[in-house]
C-alpha cells in the first residue's frame, strides 16, 4: 500500500462548486503540505502543517482552505472553484532527518478540472 | 527573477551519453538542496540531496557552488529509464522551515 494517498485522483467540477481533496499518510510524519503544479511554473505551496494544531499559508493560499483532522490526514478545500484552479494537486509529508535535512514524500496527485 | 531557475529543455541525448543540468537559486540563505525526479503525470520523488562537498550516487553526481548560487546534476552513461523531468529544489531560508522552492524542471529524453 502507498504511504501517501490522495482522493480523488481525478475530478471535474463546475465554477462555483465547493470541493474537497483528501490526503492520508501512513508514514507517521508530523509535517504535511499541499502543492499545485501548473505547466511551466513548477510546484507552488498552498498550505502546510507541522502538526495537528499548526496550519500555515503558503505562497498561493487565496481561494483555498485546509483542515488537519489528525496527524495522518490533511484536506484541501476549494470553497468556490474557478477555472484557474485547474491544476495537478499534490500532497506531501516530511520528517526531519538528523542534520536538518528533510525529504518530502509525495502522494500520486489529484488532477482537477474546473469548467 | 524566479527563486529557482532551470533550463526547461528538453535535453535529447543518446543512450550512454553524459548530460549535465544546472540550476540557480536566488536566496543566499538557503541551506538545503535537492534534486527530485518526476516521471510524466506522476509525483516527484527524491533523487538525491546535494551536499556542500558534492556527492555521488552511482551514475549521478550533484555539485553545489554556494558562491555562485548554483547546483548541478551530472548523469553518466544515460539509460532510457533516465527519461524524466528533473526538479531542482531549495529550502526557503536559513532555518529548516520545511518550505521548499521548486524549479520548473528540466526535461530529459534519452533516445536509443
Amino acid at each position: 500500500d502507498a504511504d501517501v494517498t490522495q482522493t480523488p485522483r481525478n475530478r471535474i467540477t463546475k465554477t462555483g462548486k465547493r470541493i474537497m481533496l483528501e490526503c492520508s499518510q501512513t508514514k507517521g510524519h508530523d509535517r504535511m503540505y499541499w502543492y499545485r503544479q501548473d505547466p511551466g511554473l513548477g510546484l507552488r505551496l498552498i498550505y502546510y502543517s507541522f502538526d495537528v494544531k499548526d496550519i500555515n499559508k503558503g505562497e498561493i493560499s487565496d481561494g483555498y482552505s485546509v483542515s488537519r483532522q489528525a496527524q495522518a490526514k490533511f484536506s484541501l478545500s476549494l470553497e468556490s472553484a474557478i477555472p484557474n484552479q485547474t491544476a495537478l494537486y499534490f500532497c506531501a509529508t516530511s520528517d526531519l532527518h538528523r542534520g536538518g535535512q528533510e525529504t518530502q514524500y509525495f502522494g500520486p496527485g489529484t488532477r482537477l478540472l474546473v469548467l | 527573477r524566479k527563486e529557482v531557475e532551470q533550463d526547461p529543455g528538453p535535453f535529447n541525448v543518446p543512450e550512454g551519453a553524459t548530460v549535465a543540468f544546472n540550476c540557480t537559486y536566488s536566496n543566499s540563505a538557503s541551506q538545503s538542496f535537492f534534486w527530485y525526479r518526476q516521471d510524466c503525470r506522476k509525483e516527484p520523488k527524491l533523487l538525491m540531496s546535494v551536499y556542500s562537498s558534492g556527492n555521488e550516487d552511482g551514475r549521478f553526481t550533484a555539485q553545489l557552488n554556494r558562491a555562485s548560487q548554483y547546483i548541478s546534476l551530472l548523469i553518466r552513461d544515460s539509460k532510457l529509464s533516465d527519461s524524466a523531468t528533473y526538479l531542482c529544489v531549495v529550502n526557503e531560508g536559513s532555518s529548516n522551515t520545511g518550505k521548499l522552492i521548486f524549479g520548473q524542471g528540466t526535461t530529459l529524453q534519452v533516445k536509443p
